[in-house]
């Protein structure tokens, strides 16, 4: 597609159960993001794919977070034993290259945990 | 390690009226700066971006923003505001993260709500 593509765009699920966020990049884009956006909070840097590089997952909150992109394009964030904070959006952004390029972000996937 | 602080988490201006919208950074190496523009239920949008050429920086829909390295600062402005610019709006720094790869810290954000 021409943008940053992500499913589902709402998700309720039930506290403890795990859940998993798709992120479809832009084609020909080799870094890919994920950030987490709760009310109030901004926006907090999850975690960065560049390529063929080991992820940077400095800004997962907890074991409970992972991430994986298959084939250098799709991406899943998987959260396990969810719990009611993690209730927010989840925005996906790609990008061609590294240095100054601007991020092109997804619509995001709002999660809600009840 | 860069940060972004934006003052004012809530902007309320007239319709027709200046829109500023104050953005400053901190960072250990020349920064690249951003201004991205939210609507509701959707994803962030580029409005613009510094990246070291000149300091005064146009966007879309009428916006710009002047880097001041003096200042730390990257505020947003647009002269004459429309309905249709009520948004949130994030500035970002961009940083390196331990393996070197661009990785940018965003601002709280700020509602600009426009009144007619």
């Amino acid at each position: 597609g021409a943008g940053v593509s992500q499913s589902p765009s709402n998700k309720v699920t039930e506290k403890g159960k795990d859940v998993e966020l798709r992120c479809d990049p832009i084609s020909g884009h080799t870094a890919l993001y994920w950030y987490r956006q709760s009310l109030g909070q901004g926006l907090e840097f999850l975690i960065y794919f560049q390529g063929n590089s080991a992820p940077d997952k400095s800004g997962l909150p907890s074991d409970r977070f992972s991430a994986e992109r298959t084939g250098g394009s799709v991406s899943t964030l998987t959260i396990q034993r969810t719990q009611q904070e993690d209730s927010a959006v989840y925005l996906c952004a790609s990008s061609l290259t590294v240095d100054g390029t601007p991020l092109h972000f997804g619509n995001g996937t709002r999660l809600t945990v009840t | 390690a860069q940060s972004v602080t934006q003052l004012g988490s809530h902007v309320s201006v007239s319709e027709g009226a200046l829109v500023l919208l104050r953005c400053n950074y901190s960072s250990s190496v020349p920064p690249y700066l951003f201004w991205y523009v939210q609507y509701p239920n959707q994803g962030l949008q580029l409005l613009l971006k510094y990246t070291s050429a000149a300091t005064l920086v146009k966007g879309i829909n009428g916006f710009e923003a002047e880097f001041k390295k003096s200042e730390t600062s990257f505020h947003l402005t647009k002269p004459s505001a429309h309905m249709s610019d009520a948004a949130e709006y994030f500035c970002a720094v961009s940083g390196v993260s331990i393996q070197g790869a661009q990785k940018l810290v965003f601002g709280q954000g700020t509602r600009l709500t426009i009144n007619p």
